[in-house]
């Protein structure tokens, strides 16, 4: 099993700039979360889906930040237009039913 | 809505003994307690989880132990190595229907001293 699958890795891009975020969850898993890490903040959870319907995106910043889940293996995390403020690490996790979150190894977004 | 405070926030510890981290929890309601552990540069990793039907659980050196009563949960490591220094998280969530979500923790530095 590859765990989940993030792309890009590290990013760095200019204010202003538009940034979209891949993740591939494990297969067979029916939940996919999306979180950032900062050092001010900690882990939040930005918005999370059962079964490719998001459920719950009240932890998402603004209207700058968009999710999708077309299909059970693929997710983006977009943000139009990126702001110096939106620099972290991005994670994604898939989960099963009632299971615990596995994370991705993340994306460290630098916005200049 | 759920809240999880973590203790302590930094823990150093001499290579050898163990190490105690403890998480409280408000919602009643909260089912299912994992804990991750964190390297740098990396994703956190869930290492261990309980569910509110039972009261202890044992992996080799690490151990949780869960008081639904006075709502909290405690990550035990015995016999610490080098390689557990890291950030471990606590979390809690109501699962009973779906994968509704986990409230983390702020953390816990540990720190294993050679």
């Amino acid at each position: 099993d590859a765990g989940v699958i993030q792309s890009p890795r590290h990013e760095v891009t200019e204010m202003g700039q538009e940034v979209t975020l891949r993740c591939k969850p494990i297969s067979g898993h029916n939940s996919l979360f999306w979180y950032r890490q900062t050092m001010m903040r900690g882990l939040e959870l930005l918005i999370y889906f059962n079964n490719n319907v998001p459920i719950d995106d009240s932890g998402m910043p603004e209207d700058r930040f968009s999710a999708k889940m077309p299909n059970a293996s693929f997710s983006t995390l977009k943000i139009q237009p990126s702001e110096p403020r939106d620099s972290a690490v991005y994670f994604c996790a898939s989960s099963l039913q009632k299971g615990g979150e596995f994370f991705g190894p993340g994306t460290r977004l630098t916005v200049l | 809505g759920e809240n999880v405070e973590q203790h302590p926030s930094t823990l150093s510890v001499q290579e050898g003994d163990s190490a105690v981290i403890k998480c409280t929890y408000s919602d009643s309601a909260s089912n299912y307690f994992p804990w991750y552990k964190q390297e740098l540069g990396k994703g956190p990793q869930l290492i261990i989880d309980i569910r509110s039907n039972v009261g202890e659980k044992k992996d080799q050196r690490i151990a949780v132990t869960l008081n639904k009563t006075a709502k909290h949960f405690s990550l035990h490591i015995t016999e610490t190595q080098p390689e557990d220094s890291a950030v471990y998280f606590c979390a809690a969530s109501p699962r009973n229907f779906g994968n509704e979500k986990l409230t983390f923790g702020t953390g816990t530095r540990l720190t294993i001293i050679p």
